[in-house]
């Protein structure tokens, strides 16, 4: 049972250096998403797509970008890293809401990422 | 501006007492409202959940007290134990596309729970 898996799980990146978050999931999920957690603001989303070839914004998507060319990989880029974008970051997964808004989102185990 | 506002930012309960935490949203177009439980080094992991037509869901030693004219629900620990000592956050979700569901989460409470 993978269930969501996020590599790595710990990174230092220098300000101004690019790098990809992998992410995957194994459970068919139509949805996926990414989010980053910092100390007394909760989970934000970054960026979703609901299917292969369809991202959208959440709302911190500035210094990110993503892509979605398979149902189970949804990788986040961080183009020139900032120090601001030292955060935990999380992928999540689920089935697509068909209207309905309540399916469980799984989350992977993060990433620790931090940016000097 | 925190869209849901959730309290305390921490808390200390003795084995065996309850644990008590709220959270307030303004946007009601909030349809459900779930609590996750995260480990240090975890991801969140689901816990319970509520729909805004119940007032209240049960399951085992969790119960979500939902108040939709309030705008407040909150999430209670029976018997609390020490493997409950985790961090909860309360969340609440919105479609943000025929398919696509959105979760705002609240700031987190660190709960410990003592010997």
């Amino acid at each position: 049972n993978a269930g969501v898996t996020q590599t790595p799980k710990f990174q230092v990146l220098k300000t101004g250096q690019s790098m990809t978050l992998q992410c995957a999931q194994d459970m068919n999920h139509e949805y996926m998403s990414w989010y980053r957690q910092d100390p007394g603001m909760g989970l934000r989303l970054i960026h979703y797509s609901v299917g292969a070839g369809i991202t959208d914004q959440g709302e911190v998507p500035n210094g990110y970008n993503v892509s979605r060319s398979t149902t189970e990989d949804f990788p986040l880029r961080l183009l020139s890293a900032a120090p601001s974008q030292t955060s935990v970051y999380f992928c999540a997964s689920s089935y697509s809401g068909q209207g309905y808004s309540g399916n469980t989102i799984y989350f992977g185990e993060g990433s620790w990422l931090t940016v000097v | 501006q925190q869209q849901v506002k959730q309290s305390p930012q921490s808390l200390i309960v003795q084995k065996g007492g309850i644990s008590i935490i709220n959270c307030a949203y303004e946007n009601t177009a909030f349809d459900y409202f779930p609590w996750y439980q995260q480990f240090p080094g975890k991801g969140p992991a689901l816990l319970i959940a509520i729909r805004p037509d119940v007032s209240e869901k049960k399951e085992g030693r969790f119960t979500i007290s939902f108040n939709k004219s309030a705008k407040q629900f909150s999430l209670h620990i029976m018997d609390s134990q020490p493997g409950d000592s985790a961090t909860y956050f309360c969340a609440a979700s919105t479609l943000i596309t025929g398919t696509a569901s959105k979760l705002t989460f609240g700031t987190g409470t660190r709960l410990q729970v003592t010997l």
